[in-house]
Order: C-alpha cells, then structure tokens, then sequence
C-alpha cells in the first residue's frame, strides 16, 4: 500500500544543530507540503513543493529550508536550530494542491 | 494572511446528540473546503469535503457550506465518544496554493 512516512518520529538537539527531517511517500504525488503543529496555533504551512525542483515558502518559514530533487522525498532542515521551533511537524502530499490531503504520523522535535 | 476561524472549545455534548461545529474563512476566492479529525498524538485524518453551497452528507457527518457568508459548519449526528478529537477546519483558494488550517475546535463527547 502507499504511504507516506517520516523519521525520526522524535528528535532532541540543541540550540543551533542543523536538523534535517525527513519525508518520503510512495504515492507517486507532485505535490509535498510541510507543516507545524503548535498549541494554539494550529497547523501552520512552513514550506511546499508541487514538483522535482519546486519548492515554496509557507506562513513560518524563516529559518527552514527544503529541497525537492525526486518525486518521493522532500527533506525539512533547520539551519540552526531554535527553541522557537520545538513542534510537532507533519509532512503531507496530494494529487492536487486544493485536495485531500495524506498526512505522515509526523516527528516530535525538542530543541534544548 | 488568508484566515481560517474555529472557536477552540471544547465544546461537551452528550453521546447520542448533534455536535456542531463552525468554521468562518476570510478568502472569498475560497473553492474547497475540508474537515479533517484529529486525535490526540495522531495525525490528522480527512473526514468531509465540500466544494458547492449547501449540504453534503456521509454517514453520520454533515457538511454545511455558504460562500456569501463565508461558512462552512460540520455537523455530527449521534455522536459517540468515539467522536471525542480535534476538528480541524482547511480552506483552499482557486489559485492553488496549499490548504489553510484552522485553529482547532476540541470536541468530548460524554457518555
């Protein structure tokens, strides 16, 4: 069956590590999307892709980065990991960019 | 910042009653609309979708949409306390940019 996976499921690093998180589906989907999950705020977009070589700055941003250089992976980095950014981040592809979206089981990042 | 509004809740109805949940969008361009649940620890999970003005229905769940009021309301029949989690209301306009999310409404189901 497709799926979509990511790993670690938890993270712990200290202030300033690069971290890269990393996300691969089996859908054969053009469009990958990353997303933060916070209390009280929700699930906020951080970066989008809707093909190899495309990527797209979401609402928080600053301070991530992706690369999208196959159908299947789209990888999130923090450049140098912040307290600020201790969430829960979920990656999610689709068919269509204005359709259902299929969610990973998402990784708990603690920056120490 | 296009804006997706929930009341957070939580909002307590007991088993066996209508839930009802509301969601109001900023962006009139808006053309899709979804619910999707969420447990607590779990990724979230598509439950309706709704694309036309009116009423959709699935099972136990009702989707309500009113593009010139800019709302989108779900509707849980005989709810269970299964039923218990987070629903979170998303918005895409025509233009193809990625969902937006709300906030987050919590509902509990109490038997």
């Amino acid at each position: 069956d497709a799926e979509i996976t990511q790993s670690p499921r938890h993270k712990i690093t200290e202030t300033g590590r690069q971290v890269t998180l990393a996300c691969h589906q089996t859908w054969n989907h053009n469009n990958m999307f990353w997303y933060r999950q916070d209390l009280g705020h929700g699930l906020r977009l951080i970066h989008y892709s809707y093909g190899v070589q495309d990527t797209n700055k979401g609402e928080v941003s600053d301070g991530y980065s992706v690369s999208r250089s196959n159908t299947e992976d789209l990888p999130l980095t923090l450049e140098s990991a912040a307290s600020s950014q201790t969430s829960v981040y979920f990656c999610a592809s689709s068919d269509n960019p204005n359709e259902k979206l299929f969610f990973g089981s998402g990784t708990q990042l603690s920056v120490l | 910042q296009k804006e997706v509004e929930q009341n957070s809740g939580p909002l307590s109805v007991p088993e066996g009653a209508i839930a009802s949940l509301n969601c109001t969008y900023s962006d009139r361009g808006s053309q899709s609309f979804f619910w999707y649940r969420q447990y607590s620890g779990k990724s979230p999970e598509l439950i309706m979708s709704i694309y036309s003005n009116g009423d959709k229905e699935d099972g136990r769940f009702t989707a309500q949409l009113n593009k010139a009021s800019q709302y989108v309301s779900l509707l849980i029949r005989d709810s269970q306390p299964s039923d218990s989690a987070t629903y979170l209301c998303a918005v895409s306009a025509n233009s193809g940019y990625a969902l937006n999310f709300g906030k987050g409404t919590s509902l509990l189901v109490t038997p």
